[in-house]
């Protein structure tokens, strides 16, 4: 059964360094989406992605972040200058269809910032 | 903001029992979406729901979206251990052509044997 990878699953960073975590969507999806989930908290939506470009981001996704599709397989949300309060697990996911989209989600990467 | 309630936040009971868990906002969805998340893992996708009064069922899992589609409820008929887990919700919102899930804080279900 096709599902969503991300990479990796754990990472240690210090403050103040740059992340890069990495998913794979599944193959025949088109809309592309991070979510992140602080510990003991609802899981929150960051950003989506469509045709190569944003097409929503939330309060949360700030400067600080970006998000890329490098090529026809990867999708990576990119943390600069990462604070303490980064920590989290982060979720990908992507869905076929806009319309009634079901969006199927990564196992996550826990972020953890010294 | 679409805000979604979602009750009780914590279950705790026998298997064999029955039980339904809520997801109440004030908005309206396009669609409702539940999740079983276990410990340290991505939501897993369990049904969606599309339209006002829907019902769907996947095995002992009894499903239905309001009327008003701004509640759901997710009814479970003779609970395993199995069965535990975060149940979320998360309702979709559509922005300009583009669309976004909202979740809930989620329900914890623990399932004694």
């Amino acid at each position: 059964e096709p599902e969503v990878t991300q990479t990796p699953s754990h990472q240690v960073t210090q403050m103040g360094q740059e992340v890069i975590l990495r998913c794979v969507p599944i193959s025949n999806h088109l809309y592309f989406y991070w979510y992140r989930q602080i510990l003991g908290q609802k899981v929150e939506f960051l950003v989506s992605f469509y045709n190569n470009e944003i097409s929503e981001k939330s309060e949360i996704f700030d400067d600080q972040f970006s998000v890329e599709r490098p090529d026809g397989s990867n999708f990576t949300l990119k943390i600069r200058s990462t604070k303490l309060e980064d920590s989290a697990m982060y979720f990908c996911a992507s869905s076929e269809a806009l319309l009634r989209g079901t969006a199927f989600f990564g196992q996550g990467t826990r972020l953890t910032v010294v | 903001t679409q805000l979604l309630e979602q009750s009780p936040q914590f279950l705790s009971i026998q298997e064999g029992e029955n039980l339904t868990v809520y997801c109440n906002s004030s908005s309206v969805f396009s669609s409702l979406q539940w999740y079983r998340q276990e410990p340290g893992e991505g939501p897993v996708l369990l049904v969606t729901v599309v339209t006002g009064g829907e019902v769907k069922k996947l095995k002992r899992l009894t499903f239905q979206f309001g009327d008003a589609r701004k509640d759901s409820s997710l009814h479970i008929t003779a609970a395993q251990p199995g069965d535990t887990g975060l149940y979320l919700c998360a309702g979709e919102c559509k922005n300009s052509g583009y669309s976004t899930l909202t979740f809930g804080k989620g329900t914890m279900l623990l399932v004694s044997p």
